[in-house]
């Protein structure tokens, strides 16, 4: 159980392209997910928090119109790099947790596989 | 703030132990381990809830001094499955939910 499926898993674009990744919970409903990047041998910083049906949280220094975040449902979160430019390239992965906000800390964090970006 | 890690890398040879230690300068709810395979997503290994609280998985334990707000993460006999790089996960009150930080991380190998 409590698996998250992430798309895609790669993906090379060209400059200015906008790509959307996808973070899905199938077997569990997920009020909130998260959004980690990870460059290499460097830990997961956490980018946003995506809550269901309502805005994102964004960590400090992360810009909220280059990285648009939408979790219209229970089981789907969507990350979009908009205008993508090579030092957007990183491995991002998003995670979710079972259960209500009063047990959250107490859940551990299902992740995806990670979309790895490469920006020509 | 990023909790601090140590060591950053280890090299093991199989069934040798290793500890490796999270120290946060944040109170923390609770300390997460996870394991790391180059290229994948982390895979969850334990959670430690209480202060002084130790918790074990086959060979692989850990410790979580609340007071200290450290936590620890114990390799014993290792194999190379072991290889890998950890993080600790500490979870703090922000925006309304509890999200996750992750250590610095600890790099370890493992060989025959």
């Amino acid at each position: 159980g409590a698996v998250v499926s992430q798309h895609p898993s790669w993906v090379i674009c060209k400059s200015g392209t906008s790509v959307k990744i996808e973070c899905r919970s199938l077997d569990f409903q997920a009020t909130t997910m998260f959004w980690y990047r990870q460059f290499p041998k460097q830990s997961l910083m956490l980018m946003a928090t995506s809550n269901e049906g309502s805005k994102a949280t964004y960590e400090q220094g992360v810009e909220k119109d280059k990285f648009l975040i939408n979790h219209a449902s229970l089981t789907l979160s969507t990350l979009t790099v908009t205008s993508a430019h090579p030092e957007d390239s990183s491995f991002y992965i998003c995670s979710a947790r079972v259960g209500r906000p009063i047990s959250e800390s107490n859940q551990p964090q299902h992740f995806g596989d990670g979309t790895r970006l490469s920006i020509l | 703030q990023q909790p601090v890690q140590s060591p950053q890398a280890v090299i093991l040879r199989e069934g040798e132990d290793a500890v490796i230690n999270c120290s946060s300068s944040k109170a923390l709810y609770s300390v997460h381990w996870y394991r790391q395979k180059h290229g994948e997503a982390p895979v969850f290994l334990m959670i430690l809830l209480k202060g002084g609280e130790q918790k074990g998985h086959e060979k692989i334990s850990a410790s979580f001094n609340e007071k200290k707000q450290q936590s620890s993460l114990y390799l014993t006999a290792s194999q190379l499955s072991y290889s890998g790089t950890y993080f600790c996960g500490t979870v703090g009150l922000g925006a309304g939910t509890y999200k996750y930080i992750f250590g610095t991380g600890t790099r370890l190998k493992v060989l025959a």
